[in-house]
C-alpha cells in the first residue's frame, strides 16, 4: 500500500509570507502527527491530529497551526515566516493513537529566505 | 521539564563489533519506548517498539533493554555492518493519547 506523501518536497518562501504543507497518510491510518526537524534541535513535535481533532499540541508559537480532513488528510499552516523556520517538516501516520508504530513521510524542505 | 538524552551525537565503531545507544529520559513516565532508523534526506523509519512493562526486545540483529528504575534504553546491533551508519532515534510515549517525543539522535558510523 501507498506510504505516507508529503507535499512540496521542496519549498523557497520569503521573510513574512505564509505556506501550507500537506500530508496524506497511510490508508485507514486516523492519526497524524507534525515534527519539525532541524540540525540543532532535532526531531520537534508540533500537533497531533486523530478523527480530525487536534489532540496534542507541542510548544510552538501559534503562528504554526494544522488541520485535518474528513479522509485523514493533514494540512499545516505556517504564516509570517521567519528565517528561523527553514526546517525539514515531517508527518507521521499512525493506525490510532498511542502503542503503535508511526509511519514517516519523505518530509517538505521549507527554505525562508 | 521533559528531557531525553540520546548518550553522544557520534558513535564510531568497526564492522563486526556490536553498537550499543543509550537513551536516558528524566521527568517522565512512558509507557512505550521507541526506537527508529533515519538515513540523510529521508523520514524515520520503525525499528522497535517496548512497553513499560518489558525488559527486552528482539528483532534480527537488534536488541532494545528498557530499565524505567534507571530511566534509560540501551538500543544494540550486533554483527554491525556499514549499511547499518545511519542516524538512531529514541522516542517516547507516555499512556494512550500522549504524543511521541523524539530525541536528538544518536549518528552511527560503521567502517569496513
Amino acid at each position: 500500500k501507498a506510504g505516507v506523501t508529503q507535499t512540496p518536497r521542496y519549498l523557497i518562501k520569503t521573510r513574512g509570507q505564509q505556506v501550507t504543507l500537506s500530508c496524506s497518510p497511510i490508508s485507514g491510518h486516523r492519526s497524524v502527527s507534525w515534527y519539525q526537524q532541524t540540525p540543532g534541535q532535532g526531531l520537534q513535535f508540533l500537533f497531533e491530529y486523530f478523527s480530525e481533532t487536534q489532540r496534542n499540541k507541542g510548544n510552538f508559537p501559534g503562528r504554526f497551526s494544522g488541520r485535518q480532513f474528513s479522509n485523514s488528510r493533514s494540512e499545516m499552516n505556517v504564516s509570517t515566516l521567519e528565517l528561523g523556520d527553514s526546517a525539514l517538516y515531517l508527518c507521521a501516520s499512525s493506525l490510532r493513537q498511542g502503542s503503535t508504530e508511526a509511519f514517516f513521510g519523505q518530509g517538505t524542505r521549507l527554505t525562508v529566505v | 521539564s521533559q528531557k531525553i538524552e540520546q548518550n553522544s551525537e557520534a558513535l564510531n565503531i568497526q564492522e563486526g563489533k556490536t553498537a550499543t545507544l543509550t537513551c536516558n529520559y528524566t521527568n517522565y513516565s512512558p509507557a512505550y519506548l521507541q526506537w527508529y532508523r533515519q538515513d540523510p534526506g529521508r523520514g524515520p523509519v520503525f525499528l522497535l517498539l517496548i512497553r513499560e512493562n518489558e525488559k527486552e526486545k528482539r528483532k534480527e540483529r537488534l536488541k532494545v533493554t528498557f530499565d524505567t528504575t534507571l530511566k534509560q534504553s540501551l538500543f544494540h546491533i550486533t554483527a554491525s555492518q556499514p549499511a547499518d551508519s545511519a542516524t538512531y532515534l529514541c522516542a517516547l510515549e507516555g499512556q494512550a493519547g500522549t504524543a511521541l517525543i523524539f530525541g536528538k539522535g544518536t549518528t552511527l558510523s560503521v567502517s569496513s
